[in-house]
């Protein structure tokens, strides 16, 4: 089983609706993130958790919250869907030691979303 | 953090190695040069990190020129599995923080 599991993997959805993408990892680690990928574009960080009490927007937040609901888990809303929206979306986890080795992020497989 | 340029593509016979470079001209000295791959439209998988000595582990070698302002990962012995997007990364080790930009597209051939 992967260390960081996204569901859905795939979602078609209309503007307007309300959708859920969870992250779920069984790395124990304490820090956790989403992206969102464009076509041929780089990653870009939507929000970031470094424990359950701590949220922090990132690059691009407007028309996205996310909820950290334990240690193991963080997901991203859109509230309202719209079309601008559809991407590729990656949540990510990185440990806490003190050193270079905390920029090694682990990636999940990706959450396809597509707002008509 | 440092910005960072990459060819947008290339091409390498499986193999042979394979040598991404990276120019990182305005890196500073508490910034380490990390690689990252894609394969297709997977998630991001991370493959070596450097501050300035040469580094190496079961995926790859990364090269740091002795004043720091470039690298290069290399695979030596490139396989059609390594057909991916490589990013280089210039960040001090805070994970918030690592910008993925476009990356070289590294497309291995027969």
């Amino acid at each position: 089983d992967a260390d960081v599991t996204q569901t859905p993997r795939n979602r078609i959805t209309k503007t307007g609706k309300r959708i859920m993408l969870e992250c779920s990892q069984t790395k124990g680690h304490d820090r956790m993130y989403w992206y969102r990928q464009d076509p041929g574009l780089g990653l870009r960080l939507i929000y970031y958790s470094f424990d359950v009490k701590d949220i922090n927007k990132g690059e691009i937040s407007d028309g996205y919250s996310v909820s950290r609901q334990a240690q193991a888990k963080f997901s991203l809303s859109l509230e309202s869907a719209i079309p601008n929206q559809t991407a590729l979306y990656f949540c990510a986890t990185s440990d806490l030691k003190g050193g270079p080795d905390d920029g090694e992020l682990f990636f999940g497989e990706g959450s396809r979303l597509t707002v008509l | 953090d440092a910005k960072t340029t990459q060819p947008t593509s290339m091409d390498c016979a499986e193999g042979r190695a394979a040598n991404l470079p990276c120019n990182h001209s305005t890196i500073s000295g508490n910034e380490y040069v990390y690689w990252y791959r894609q394969i297709h439209s997977q998630g991001p998988q991370y493959i070596i990190h450097g501050l300035k000595n040469n580094e190496t582990n079961e995926m790859a070698s990364l090269i740091i020129t002795e004043d720091r302002k470039s690298s290069t990962l290399i695979l030596p012995h490139a396989t059609l599995r390594d057909t991916a997007v490589y990013y280089c990364i210039v960040n001090t080790g805070t994970a918030s923080k690592l910008t993925f930009g476009t990356g070289t597209r590294l497309q291995v051939t027969l």
